[in-house]
This record gives structure tokens, sequence and C-alpha cells, in this order.
């Protein structure tokens, strides 16, 4: 079955950092683009970062440019968000998506919920 | 970039057709032919129902269709039916990506 399973969301002070993870299986992952895009509370959904197949091109949101990192490793088929001084407009669940190459997001994460609050 | 716009909510009665709208610039929707359409029932994951402005992944219905003119994506489904309440959401490549804002469907 073709899946991605986040992992590593939770409560973090304004400030802090957190490090998402995402596995996937099912699918060979060193092919695949792959993105991450978050939903605050109630709110739409927002795109956060881009990461190549081999992981040489990379682009981010203006909202996270500078804050948060995107990096994969294929042999682990592990996607992962480094992400460094956390603000309150930061909750939000996040999900990692696969992309065929054409922005069109075709898998799914369940999401993980990161909450920034003191 | 500006999310792309999209109406707060749209309503039919069950077998009726809607569309939805999802409006940007000649800078995303207008220049690429890169539009994709996400259902998403509350709690859960986006799901893929229109990738390249009107294709259609593999197991999504034919009663869901996708367009384009000009600056403006538009999302149909036909044949309504009670499941397919959800809030739905166009996305466009524009550089980066910019999804818009969300349109809650209500089947009355």
């Amino acid at each position: 079955e073709v899946q991605l399973v986040e992992s590593g969301g939770g409560l973090v002070q304004p400030g802090g950092s957190l490090r998402l993870s995402c596995a996937a299986s099912g699918f060979t992952f060193s092919s695949y683009e792959m993105n991450w895009v978050r939903q605050a509370p109630g709110k739409g959904l927002e795109w956060v970062s881009y990461i190549s197949s081999s992981g040489s091109t990379i682009y981010y949101a203006d909202s996270v440019k500078g804050r948060f990192t995107i990096s994969r490793d294929n042999a682990k088929n592990s996607l992962y968000l480094q992400m460094n001084s956390l603000r309150a407009e930061d909750t939000a669940v996040y999900y990692c998506a696969r992309d065929p190459g054409f922005i069109a997001f075709d898998i799914w994460g369940q999401g993980t919920m990161v909450t920034v609050s003191s | 970039q500006s999310a792309l716009t999209q109406p707060a909510s749209v309503s039919g009665s069950p077998g009726q057709s809607i569309t939805i709208s999802c409006t940007g610039t000649s800078s995303d929707v207008g220049s690429y032919n890169l539009v994709s359409w996400y259902q998403q029932h509350p709690g859960k994951a986006p799901k893929l129902m229109i990738y390249e402005v009107s294709k259609r992944p593999s197991g999504v219905s034919n009663r869901f269709s996708g367009s384009k003119s000009g600056n403006t994506a538009s999302l149909t489904i036909s044949g309504l039916q009670a499941e397919d309440e959800a809030d739905y959401y166009c996305c466009s490549y524009a550089g980066s990506v910019v999804f818009g804002g969300g349109t809650k469907l209500t089947v009355l």
C-alpha cells in the first residue's frame, strides 16, 4: 500500500524548534518530488516547501524561508522538515505530500499537529 | 504570492451540477496548465481530484471535471451526491505553489 506517515509534531514554545519526519512506503520514494503543506486550525491549505527527487532543488514559502529546512534521505525513504524560530502563526497540521512532477499532490499523509504556544 | 480566490461556499441539491471557480492572475493560473483541485472531508487529509487543469487521477469519479479560461479555473461536479459535501481547494504553480482559500460545498 502506498503510504506516507508523518511524526514529530507536538507542543513547543515560541522561538523553539521541532523536526518533523515523513516515512514513505509502497512506492519508489527516490523517484518522487515531495512537499510539505500545512493547515492552521479552521483555515485553508498553505504550501510550505518543496524538494526534488534527488534533493538538489529546494523551494520555500516566504512565510518560512530562513527558519525551516526541508531534507530527505532516499536510503531511509524519509522526508524531513526542521523548523526553527517557531511562531504562534506556525501552529497547524503539517502534511507531507507526494508530487509526481506536475504540481499534483497525489498521496498525502495523515498529518501531524504542531502547536506553538507558551 | 497571494492566494487564489474561491467562493467561500456553494450549495446544490442531489443530482444537480455545481461549479466552483478559482481566480488567479496572469502569473499563476493564466500562465500555467498546472492547476489541481483537492477535496477535503472534515478531519481528513486532502484528496487529489483534478490535475493539470482537467485530468482525473485513476479512481476519481467522472462526475468531477476541470477547465480553465484565462486567469480562472473551474471545478464542476455533476450529479451531486451527499458524499460530495466537503471543502474544495484549487492549487496552481506560480513560480512557487499557491492554494485557493477553499470552498465549502453543501449538498442540500
